[in-house]
C-alpha cells in the first residue's frame, strides 16, 4: 500500500519567516494529496490541496507544490504568524477515499 | 452546519473491558470514515462506509473492532476486549458524494486503555 512520509517532526521559526514541511509518497497512483491542520484540542481541518494534474497551489499565505516524477509534495507558509501554530498533516490518495497520512508536523511560530 | 461530531471526547478503561464510540457525520454526506492515531504516529484509516455498507474496511486492526451505520447516519464503533495498544485518538470524518471530496473530520475520541 501507500507510504507517506513527512518531515521534518517539529520546526519552529521566528514569525513573519518562512516555514516548509516535505512529504514524500510511494504509490505513483496517488492523485489527491491533502493538507491538514491541527490546533491544539481542535479538530484537523483541510487548509490546502492538490491534484496530481496541477504542478502548485497557492492561496493567500500557503502555497503546495507536488513533483510526480520524484514523488514529493511540499507544504509552504510565508510570513508565519502565532496562528500559524499547530500540527501540519499531510497526505495522499488514490482514490479520494482512503486517506494515507504522514506522521505529522509540529510548527512552532515564535512571536 | 453543524460540523461532525464525536462522543465521547475522551474515554479510559481497563484491559479486557468494552467502550463503544460514536461518531454523527455532516448531514447529507454518504461517506464515513474512522481513523485512529497512536501518539506520535500517522493517522491510520480503519475503514469506510458508503450509506450502510462498510466500503473498505482493510485498516481494521482485528476482530476485536466492530463498525456499525446502521440506517445510514450516525456509526458507531466498538473496541471488545480492548488492549492496552488500542490507545490512541479516534477520528471519523465525513465527506459527500463519489469522488474526490474533502474529508471533514471530527475532534476525536482520545481511548486510554489502562
Amino acid at each position: 500500500g501507500e507510504n507517506v512520509e513527512q518531515h521534518p517532526s517539529t520546526l519552529s521559526v521566528q514569525e513573519g519567516d518562512s516555514a516548509v514541511i516535505k512529504c514524500t509518497y510511494s504509490d505513483s497512483a496517488s492523485n489527491y494529496f491533502p493538507w491538514y491542520k491541527q490546533e491544539l484540542g481542535k479538530r484537523p481541518q483541510l487548509i490546502i490541496d492538490i491534484r496530481s494534474n496541477v504542478g502548485e497551489k497557492k492561496d493567500q499565505r500557503i502555497a503546495v507544490t507536488l513533483n510526480k516524477t520524484a514523488k514529493h509534495f511540499s507544504l509552504h507558509i510565508t510570513e508565519t504568524q502565532p496562528e500559524d501554530s499547530a500540527v501540519y498533516f499531510c497526505a495522499a490518495s488514490i482514490t479520494g477515499n482512503q486517506f494515507y497520512f504522514g506522521t505529522g508536523t509540529s510548527l512552532t511560530v515564535i512571536p | 452546519e453543524a460540523g461532525v461530531t464525536q462522543f465521547p471526547s475522551h474515554s479510559v478503561i481497563e484491559k479486557g473491558q468494552t467502550v463503544t464510540l460514536r461518531c454523527d457525520p455532516i448531514s447529507g454526506h454518504d461517506n464515513l470514515y474512522w481513523y485512529r492515531r497512536v501518539m506520535g504516529k500517522e493517522i491510520k484509516f480503519l475503514l469506510h462506509f458508503v450509506k450502510e455498507s462498510k466500503q473498505d474496511e482493510s485498516g481494521m486492526p482485528n476482530n476485536r473492532f466492530l463498525a456499525e451505520r446502521t440506517g445510514g447516519t450516525y456509526s458507531t464503533l466498538k473496541v471488545q476486549p480492548a488492549e492496552l495498544e488500542d490507545s490512541g485518538v479516534y477520528f471519523c470524518a465525513s465527506s459527500q458524494g463519489r469522488g474526490i471530496y474533502e474529508q471533514y473530520f471530527g475532534p476525536g475520541t482520545r481511548l486510554t486503555v489502562t
